[in-house]
């Protein structure tokens, strides 16, 4: 089972609100990732972490939080966004490169956020 | 640099048509991986295919099939006798290999309409 999944699907919210997007896999993998992706644009990274410890972040402002409870979930905190941060947020997760063996992500569906 | 190039931003074919889409690479690197994901309307990436740099057998999997020639840097993926539901963006994507290399490099992506 090659499956990712994320919530909520679609979130609208203004920009002095928080809210949290989340993400769960249950494949084992020990690496997990933030993705931003505006339209007809390809996937940028923004964090990714390692056993459970963040080990990248693309200098991504710090109204984007992330974190990861456990092995199996990942969440991104958000708070006083701009409408610009407007995009879909994608979240994907692969084995840890293992040697010189990189592995595959995979990705889940996305949540479709627009900041008002 | 490292660079991925999709040429081809978009292509529309008639349904039962067979099309390639063309992915061209750079990277200084001896070994990495090539990718292929599909992103439906609904917004998830599917994984398709991995490709390391020195396994350059082509690849077919139903429709599908791969070409991967590294004296051009190229890996071009082709559907044939296409359906409306492989209407989708197609990203390929580089990936370095080697420990705590998590990033992926990606195109800009073709855009496919298959036309009923």
């Amino acid at each position: 089972d090659t499956e990712v999944t994320q919530t909520p699907k679609h979130l609208v919210m203004g920009m002095t609100n928080k809210k949290s997007l989340k993400c769960e896999q249950h494949m084992g993998h020990r690496a997990m990732y933030w993705y931003k992706q505006k339209a007809k644009k390809p996937p940028e990274l923004m964090f990714v972490y390692s056993y459970e410890k963040l080990s990248i972040n693309e200098s991504v402002p710090s109204r984007f939080s992330p974190e990861c409870p456990n092995s199996s979930l990942l969440n991104l905190h958000l708070h006083a966004l701009q409408p610009e941060d407007s995009a879909l947020y994608l979240c994907a997760s692969s084995q840890l490169p293992l040697g010189l063996d990189e592995e595959t992500q995979y990705f889940g569906p996305g949540t479709r956020l627009l900041v008002l | 640099a490292q660079k991925v190039t999709q040429a081809q931003t978009e292509i529309s074919v008639v349904e039962k048509e067979d099309v390639t889409l063309d992915c061209v690479y750079e990277t200084r690197d001896t070994t990495y991986y090539l990718f292929w994901y599909k992103q439906p309307p609904s917004g998830e990436l599917v994984f398709l295919i991995r490709r390391n740099s020195f396994d350059e057998q082509n690849e077919i999997s139903g429709r599908y099939s791969w070409n991967f020639q590294k004296s051009t840097s190229s890996f071009n993926f082709t559907i044939t006798a296409s359906q409306v539901v492989d209407s989708a963006v197609y990203f390929c994507a580089l990936s370095p290999q080697g420990t705590g290399t998590y990033k992926y490099i990606f195109g800009t992506g073709t855009r496919l309409k298959v036309l009923a």
